[in-house]
C-alpha cells in the first residue's frame, strides 16, 4: 500500500487569501486525487490530478478556483484560491498505485477559513 | 445516474454487540467495484476493502465481514463483538468501470458508529 502525507496537516485562513496544500506519495503512483470533504458531509472528488498535463475536474470545480499541479509521479499540490468561509472543509489527497485498484487517502488538511 | 446510499446515519452499539452497516447502491454499468473505508476522529480514511462486481462472494477478515448482494444491490459491512476502537464514521463507495481508469468514487454519506463501553 501507498503511505500519503500532507502538509500542512490543519490551517486558519482569511478570507480572500490562498493556500496551496502539498501531497506526496512514498511510492510512485499512476493516479492522484483531491476530494474535499465539507463538515459532517461525505466525500467529493474535486479533480484527478495528471502527471505533466492539466487536472481533469469535476463538475462544480474550476481550475482558477482550485488550481493544481503534478509536477512527478509522487508530488501533487491543489491551492484553494481566494478563499471564503465555504471552503472550510477537509482536503484529502489520495492516490492508485501502479498495477493496483485500491486507492489510498492521505490524512487530510483541515482548513478553516475566518 | 451512479449513487450510493447509506440510510443510516448514526448506530451506537455496546461493546462486544455485533453490528451491521448497510449500503445500496446505484449503477448502469454491469462492471463496477465497492469499497468500504473507515474514517476515525483522527480524520484520515483507512481503506477496508474493494470488491468488484462479478465476484459475490462474501469476505471475512478478522471481525469484520462484508455481504455483497447484487441481486438486491447491497453490500453491508458487519463488524462481530465490536470494540470501541471500531468507533469511527464508515463510508461506502463506489467506482463503475467507466471510471475505473479514473479512479473516481462515488461515496455514500456515511454511517456514524459509536461504540459504547
Amino acid at each position: 500500500s501507498a503511505v500519503i502525507s500532507q502538509k500542512p496537516s490543519r490551517d486558519i485562513c482569511q478570507r480572500g487569501t490562498s493556500l496551496t496544500i502539498q501531497c506526496q506519495v512514498d511510492s510512485q503512483v499512476t493516479m492522484m486525487f483531491w476530494y474535499r470533504q465539507q463538515p459532517g458531509q461525505s466525500l467529493t472528488l474535486i479533480a484527478t490530478a495528471n502527471q505533466g498535463s492539466e487536472a481533469t475536474y469535476e463538475s462544480g470545480f474550476v481550475i482558477d478556483k482550485f488550481p493544481i499541479s503534478r509536477p512527478n509521479l509522487t508530488f501533487s499540490t491543489l491551492t484553494v484560491s481566494n478563499m471564503s468561509p465555504e471552503d472550510s472543509s477537509i482536503y484529502l489527497c489520495s492516490a492508485m498505485g501502479q498495477g493496483s485498484d485500491e486507492q489510498y487517502f492521505g490524512p487530510g488538511t483541515r482548513l478553516t477559513v475566518t | 445516474a451512479q449513487k450510493v446510499t447509506q440510510a443510516q446515519t448514526e448506530i451506537s452499539v455496546v461493546e462486544k454487540e455485533d453490528v451491521t452497516l448497510d449500503c445500496v447502491y446505484e449503477t448502469r454499468d454491469t462492471t463496477y467495484y465497492l469499497f468500504w473505508y473507515k474514517q476515525p476522529p483522527s480524520g484520515e480514511l483507512v481503506f477496508l476493502i474493494r470488491r468488484n462486481s462479478f465476484d459475490e462472494q462474501n469476505e471475512i477478515s478478522g471481525r469484520y465481514s462484508w455481504n455483497f448482494q447484487k441481486s438486491t444491490s447491497s453490500f453491508n459491512f458487519t463488524i462481530t463483538a465490536s470494540q470501541v476502537v471500531d468507533s469511527a464514521v464508515y463510508f461506502c463507495a463506489l467506482s463503475e468501470e467507466r471510471s475505473s481508469n479514473t479512479g473516481k468514487l462515488i461515496f455514500g454519506q456515511g454511517t456514524t458508529l459509536q461504540v459504547k463501553p
